[in-house]
């Protein structure tokens, strides 16, 4: 079964530092996410990419997220400048058009 | 009126018996309700799912009945197993677009 996969699995970085998550969707679907969970918490929307745009961005992915499709096939979220409630778990998911694929996530930590 | 409620946020039962989680909805231009099976260190994955045109949906032993005058819809988990012992979140949205979740119901299936 076709898998969305996410490095690393866990990453640890200094407050002010910049981090990089990467996610390389299900190759064949056209819709890509990003959410993060923190920890024992619900599942939040950070942002959707379609047709190598941002369509839909929450209240948290501010000025210091970004995401990029490198090379048509990777889907990246970086963050600028990491700060303490930063840290969660990430999930990129990819769609073919109705439900998600989710990877098994980046844990970030934040110290 | 984004919100998707979720209740009950914990849920035990027996070998055989039945589970039974609820969420409510308010924006009525969702149109696809998903629920989503999510293990300790590993990130949601996709149940079962159902569109509004339908008031019951059946997978297995999972089964999603939908009340769209009422905005609710449920999971069933019928013979539950100690292997169906995982938070479950339900979720909303329109088409491909972001999903809202609820908060998670953990479910714990004593032998």
């Amino acid at each position: 079964e076709p898998e969305v996969t996410q490095t690393p699995s866990h990453q640890v970085t200094q407050m002010g530092q910049e981090v990089i998550l990467r996610c390389v969707p299900i190759s064949n679907h056209l819709y890509f996410y990003w959410y993060r969970q923190i920890l024992g918490q619900k599942v939040e929307f950070l942002v959707s990419f379609y047709n190598n745009e941002i369509s839909e961005k929450s209240e948290i992915f501010d000025d210091q997220f970004s995401v990029e499709r490198p090379d048509g096939s990777n889907f990246t979220l970086k963050i600028r400048s990491t700060k303490l409630e930063d840290s969660a778990m990430y999930f990129c998911a990819s769609s073919g058009g109705l439900g998600y694929t989710f990877g098994s996530g980046t844990r970030l930590t934040v110290v | 009126q984004q919100q998707v409620k979720q209740s009950p946020q914990s849920l035990i039962v027996q070998k055989g018996g039945i589970s039974i989680i609820n969420c409510a909805y308010e924006n009525t231009a969702f149109d696809y309700f998903p629920w989503y099976q999510q293990f300790p260190g590993k990130g949601p994955a996709l149940l079962i799912a159902i569109r509004p045109d339908v008031s019951e949906k059946k997978e297995g032993r999972f089964t999603i009945s939908f009340n769209k005058s009422a905005k609710q819809f449920s999971l069933h988990i019928m013979d539950s197993q100690p292997g169906d012992s995982a938070t479950y979140f339900c979720a909303a949205s329109i088409m491909a677009g972001k999903s809202t979740f609820g908060d998670g119901t953990t479910l714990t299936v004593k032998p």
